[in-house]
């Protein structure tokens, strides 16, 4: 249990559906990221949110919406995916900025297949 | 650009010692973690380094050398459940971004 869950843990879905990811964090924490993990890539950054407000996109497709309704809550939207955004989708947290030390904690990771 | 360099896999004896290696060449350097991840699971935190020096954390220690853009995690008295991925990743500035290397699959063998 590492404090950060992520619902569903499995997902497929159709190049036309509409699905979404959710994340919760029990830590407190004021941040919360999304990550992308795809075989043999390293840890791509997707968004970050720093009280509620998005601090980060990395240049994701639109076809990526997400949505922070309050610090404990992050969702990502899926609409009309590729197959090649089949991944592993890790949601995380972290209570301030990396940069001065602070961890980020992830979740267990929702497994996406695009068919 | 930034880049991280791990070797992609390690195999290694249960008892022994294992140093996993970690090269960085980042825009900036604002402290380097590394995190173990079992197959199918969360990665989980290891070990922070910012300064120069070795971190010792029970059996598992990381070091850090900023002139030289290096690191490594060194893992005594492996055991079976040690077996995963060790991702080390960079903060390259002050921000919220860490920059990751595409980890090292150790196998602890019996």
């Amino acid at each position: 249990e590492t404090g950060v869950t992520q619902t569903p843990r499995h997902l497929v879905m159709g190049m036309t559906n509409k699905k979404s990811l959710k994340c919760e964090q029990h830590l407190g924490h004021n941040a919360m990221y999304w990550y992308k993990q795809s075989a043999k890539k390293p840890l791509e950054l997707m968004f970050v949110y720093n009280f509620k407000e998005q601090t980060e996109n990395n240049s994701v497709p639109s076809r990526f919406s997400p949505e922070c309704p309050n610090s404990s809550h992050l969702f990502l939207h899926l609409h009309t995916l590729q197959p090649e955004d089949s991944a592993l989708y890790l949601c995380a947290s972290s209570q301030s900025l990396p940069s001065s030390g602070n961890t980020i904690y992830f979740g267990e990771g929702s497994w996406l297949t695009v068919v | 650009g930034q880049n991280i360099d791990q070797p992609t896999e390690m195999t290694a004896t249960e008892g022994a010692i294992v140093q996993i290696n970690c090269t960085y060449q980042t825009s900036g350097f604002n402290g380097l973690f590394w995190y173990q991840q079992h197959a199918g699971e969360a990665p989980t935190f290891l070990s922070y380094n910012v300064l120069d020096g070795l971190e010792e954390k029970g059996r598992f220690s990381s070091f850090l050398s900023r002139s030289k853009g290096y690191s490594y995690l060194l893992l005594k008295e492996l055991q079976m459940k040690d077996s995963a991925s060790y991702l080390c990743a960079v903060s390259p500035g002050s921000s919220y971004k860490l920059i990751f290397g595409s980890g090292t699959r150790l196998l602890v063998r019996p």
